[in-house]
């Protein structure tokens, strides 16, 4: 069975850091990209970051995280991460770490997401 | 960035009630369109992608149409577990958008 598990979520005060951890199983990791899907409390879905399967030498941002979060990945450890810099109020939200982006037609499956709370 | 404009945001329905939801695209993004429904606490689950392949697992009510900037996917007969919140998402380039949602609730 294809599983994704984040961690590494919590309470942070604005500027500070988090990294997010996406532990992958059941299906060959390195041979996917992967992303970062987020949802503000009570809000719609925004798409955060891609990194290319393999070598993960490409990498997408969206315009609101480039700049302050880096996207990376550990394939013989079947592990995806999110370093999380210079964190806002805005960037509080549930993440998600999701299989795929535009190589695989969106995303499936998703993680069960990651609380983020940024705030004084 | 191509913009996508779901409507209507929200509706109420019956159970067997045909469910019909659109997106629009800000420009032509061809079969490059996936529909998720997300519930409660829960994270999205793709259920079309390519505008109308019907992903593994998903019931045969569902189903997606369209190309270009119009896309529409349908709930043929609405059943108790199909109340939830469905998705549109742009997979032709990156930045990667969603639509803003479609709230399905019981009438």
């Amino acid at each position: 069975e294809v599983q994704l598990l984040e961690s590494g979520g919590g309470l942070v005060q604005p500027g500070g850091s988090l990294r997010l951890s996406c532990a992958a199983s059941g299906f060959t990791f390195s041979s996917y990209a992967m992303s970062w899907v987020r949802q503000a409390p009570g809000k719609g879905l925004e798409w955060v970051s891609v990194i290319s399967s393999s070598s993960g030498i490409t990498t997408y941002y969206a315009d609101s995280v480039r700049g302050r979060f880096t996207i990376s990945r550990d394939n013989s450890n079947n592990t995806l991460f999110l370093q999380m810099n210079s964190l806002r109020v805005d960037d509080t939200a549930i993440y998600y770490c999701a299989r795929g982006g535009v190589s695989r037609a969106g995303f499936d499956p998703w993680g069960q997401g990651i609380l983020v709370s940024v705030s004084s | 960035d191509i913009q996508m404009t779901q409507s209507p945001s929200s509706l109420s329905a019956s159970v067997g009630d045909r469910v019909t939801i659109t997106c629009r695209a800000s420009q032509d993004i061809r079969n490059n369109l996936g529909w998720y429904q997300q519930k409660p606490g829960k994270a999205p689950k793709r259920l079309i992608y390519t505008a109308s392949s019907l992903q593994s697992g998903v019931p045969s009510r569902f189903s997606g149409s369209g190309s270009g900037t119009e896309f529409t996917l349908t709930i043929s007969s609405l059943q108790p577990e199909d109340f939830a919140t469905y998705y549109c998402l742009q997979h032709i380039n990156y930045p990667l958008t969603f639509g803003g949602g479609t709230k399905v609730e019981i009438k």
